[in-house]
């Protein structure tokens, strides 16, 4: 079964600019999170997605948002990028509510 | 609320050796608790979790933990340390949000 996958694996953008990053759950998964991962602030959750719903948000601005798509694919944006905005983000499928979750590669995003 | 504490973000070990990364947590509920293992440039694999059956848990890889509720203790334990295991391992634990909260990570040092 393929895992998660996550697309661009490599990202370069200059601050001010928006980004989109793609998410592919595992099949049959229905929910998925994405997470931000600095040297920093370590794994901090994004926003968590079922069945085309946003289940669950962390604490972070509006300027970052997601959807889901019918298939269960996901994708996050964000808009106005910060220099802070350079991260990991990583995406994580799971069954459903409170099951395991399994992630992919992430996304490696640099804002300049 | 939830939390977990990693104690020591740096372990090394000779190949070998007995492998103990320390993880603590706090839940205000029963808590489902994991390990995930990162590589360099890599997402987050499941190692094992426990989800309050047999307090030992096996994974993979030759890993285990033991759930210890009077300590708010998960340790994970590897009897013999291999080159390959040197990566960045992170305990999470889910409450009744059944979101993960992360760890900061413990980097797994092995020296020949």
């Amino acid at each position: 079964k393929a895992g998660v996958t996550q697309t661009p694996r490599y990202l370069i953008k200059t601050r001010g600019q928006q980004v989109t990053l793609s998410c592919s759950p595992i099949s049959g998964h229905r929910s998925v999170s994405w997470y931000q991962q600095t040297p920093g602030q370590g794994l901090q959750f994004l926003f968590e997605y079922f069945s085309e719903t946003q289940r669950n948000k962390g604490n972070f601005p509006g300027r970052f948002s997601g959807r889901q798509f019918s298939n269960s694919r996901s994708e996050m944006n964000v808009s106005t990028l910060e220099l802070g905005d350079s991260a990991l983000y990583l995406c994580a499928s799971s069954k459903g509510f409170g099951e395991t979750q399994y992630f992919g590669p992430g996304t490696r995003l640099l804002v300049l | 609320a939830q939390s977990v504490t990693q104690l020591g973000s740096h372990v090394s070990v000779s190949e070998g050796a007995l492998v103990l990364l320390r993880c603590n947590y706090s839940s205000s509920v029963p808590p489902y608790l994991f390990w995930y293992v990162q590589y360099p440039n890599q997402g987050l694999q499941l190692l094992l979790k426990y989800t309050s059956a047999a307090t030992l848990v096996k994974g993979i890889n030759g890993f285990e933990a033991e759930f210890k509720k009077s300590e708010t203790s998960f340790h994970l334990t590897k009897p013999s340390a291999h080159m390959s295991d040197a990566a960045e391992y992170f305990c999470a634990v889910t409450g009744g949000s059944y979101i993960p909260t992360f760890g900061r990570g413990t980097s797994l040092i092995v020296h020949p």
